[in-house]
């Protein structure tokens, strides 16, 4: 079964630290990887998109990883501000014969950056 | 303005009422989808549409109709609404499916339906 899960569920940091999100994925078969940051009550705005070819790719003050071998992702947040709290959701797209758009979603890590 | 425009924002309905939710977008995509975000389960497909006259159910299409007539609109259709279907629905476009790399996904504001 195609899955995506996230760690924390939930975080808070104090502004100007740093921090990691994580994500695990068994998701077959794999096309690309997306982290995307949702503010309350809006739509998921994205932030990076990888294929399993790249190790890395920043947006900023985030620098998304992906090990494609051991199916993880991490996403990291430099010197984090007020407005970075967030839901912070992987998703992972899976190819199939009938559906090149198929987007699976994790849970969401919600990050609180407190002053 | 590259967008997604969903309408209405918020409904607040009875149980077996027909409605509908509408999704518009303005950059000319083939790939519309529609899901819902309940809480601890992220976000789940429900209908998808690769093109005009082109659409396929979801992960959770029970309950739910839809519709591609025009390219630039993907209207969502809840026959009979139950409790069971209050949630935070999106409306989603993108250039061509999620599995082409790179293609960006633009999200609508989302649509807080509540049936009672």
């Amino acid at each position: 079964k195609n899955q995506v899960e996230q760690s924390p569920q939930s975080l808070i940091i104090l502004e100007g630290k740093n921090c990691t999100l994580q994500c695990n994925y068994t998701v077959s078969p794999f096309s690309n990887l997306r982290w995307y940051k949702q503010d309350t009550g809006r739509g998921p705005v994205s932030l990076t998109i990888m294929t399993f070819s790249e190790n890395t790719k920043s947006n900023g003050r985030y620098t998304a990883t992906l090990d494609a071998d051991t199916k993880q992702s991490s996403l990291h947040i430099t010197a984090s501000q007020l407005s970075d709290s967030a839901s912070y959701i992987c998703v992972v797209s899976a190819t199939s014969s009938g559906n090149t758009g198929k987007l699976i979603f994790g849970q969401g890590t919600t990050l609180q950056v407190k002053p | 303005e590259a967008q997604v425009t969903q309408n209405p924002r918020y409904l607040i309905t009875v149980t077996g009422k027909k409605l509908t939710v509408t999704c518009s977008q303005n950059m000319n995509h083939e790939y519309m989808s529609w899901y819902r975000q309940d809480p601890g389960l992220g976000l789940r497909q429900i209908y998808y549409s690769m093109n005009v006259e082109v659409t396929d159910k979801g992960d959770v299409p029970e309950g739910y109709k839809v519709s591609r007539k025009e390219k630039r609109n993907f209207p969502l259709i809840l026959e009979s609404p139950s409790p069971n279907q209050t949630s935070l629905y999106f409306c989603a476009s993108s250039a061509k499916g999620g599995g082409v790399m790179n293609t960006e996904a633009f999200f609508g504001q989302g649509t807080r339906l509540t049936v009672v």
